[in-house]
């Protein structure tokens, strides 16, 4: 079974700071994984999407990479903001018929003026 | 138009009461998923839905009853539901081939009284 966890589970930073979020799974056989944040008590907002073969993908101050290998991906945001607070959520997509999305534990991210 | 849309936002229902959330897309997506989520922890999956058929059920309870009548619809029926099961359910779709994202609906927010 898929486990997937992630470190930080909260995160308070000054604005302006660079930052990194950590995402691990347990089993590598995975379609592609996805970064998704959540403001509290809303939906998902999808951030980005790397696909199994690739290893990075970036959009905006957002940078996230991938290591199937080793089970790990991490998010990294540039210059953060007040904005930027929110909950952090990767997700994995397994490969196989099922097609599950099974989600981290998620990162709570406070990004103070 | 990559939008999921879930109706209705808010349900407020008793535990004697029959309802249905509903969930659509018009993206083509022959993937669609039900997801149950408590305050402060991560989406857990209940139910997939691959080419209208149902591949997954991840032991949900005999009052959630999911129901797919066509390729881009997808329904939740409740039945004698309990107040543990107030929570914020998550409709999401993906194509089932390839390495593509999932796309979420913005969630309806269920209260049972």
């Amino acid at each position: 079974k898929q486990e997937v966890t992630q470190i930080p589970a909260a995160l308070s930073v000054p604005e302006g700071e660079n930052l990194v979020l950590n995402c691990s799974f347990t089993d590598s056989a995975i379609y592609n994984l996805q970064w998704f944040r959540q403001d509290p008590g809303k939906g998902l907002t999808s951030l980005l999407l790397i696909q199994s073969s690739q290893r990075e993908q970036t959009s905006g101050r957002l940078n996230a990479s991938l290591d199937k290998s080793s089970g790990r991906s991490t998010l990294y945001i540039a210059a953060s903001q007040p904005g930027d607070s929110a909950t952090y959520l990767c997700a994995v997509i397994g490969s196989g018929g099922y097609q599950k999305v099974t989600f981290g534990t998620g990162t709570k991210l406070q990004v103070i003026p | 138009d990559t939008e999921v849309t879930q109706t209705p936002k808010h349900l407020v229902m008793g535990m004697t009461n029959k309802k249905s959330l509903k969930c659509e897309q018009h993206m083509g997506h022959r993937a669609m998923y039900w997801y149950k989520q408590k305050a402060k922890k991560p989406p857990e999956l209940m139910f997939v839905y691959s080419y209208e058929k149902l591949s997954i059920n991840e032991s949900v309870p005999s009052r959630f009853s999911p129901e797919c009548p066509n390729s881009s619809l997808l329904n939740l029926h409740l039945h004698a539901l309990q107040p543990e099961d107030s929570a914020l359910y998550l409709c999401a779709s993906r194509n089932r081939a390839g390495n593509t994202e999932a796309f979420f609906g913005q969630g309806t927010r269920l209260t049972v009284v």
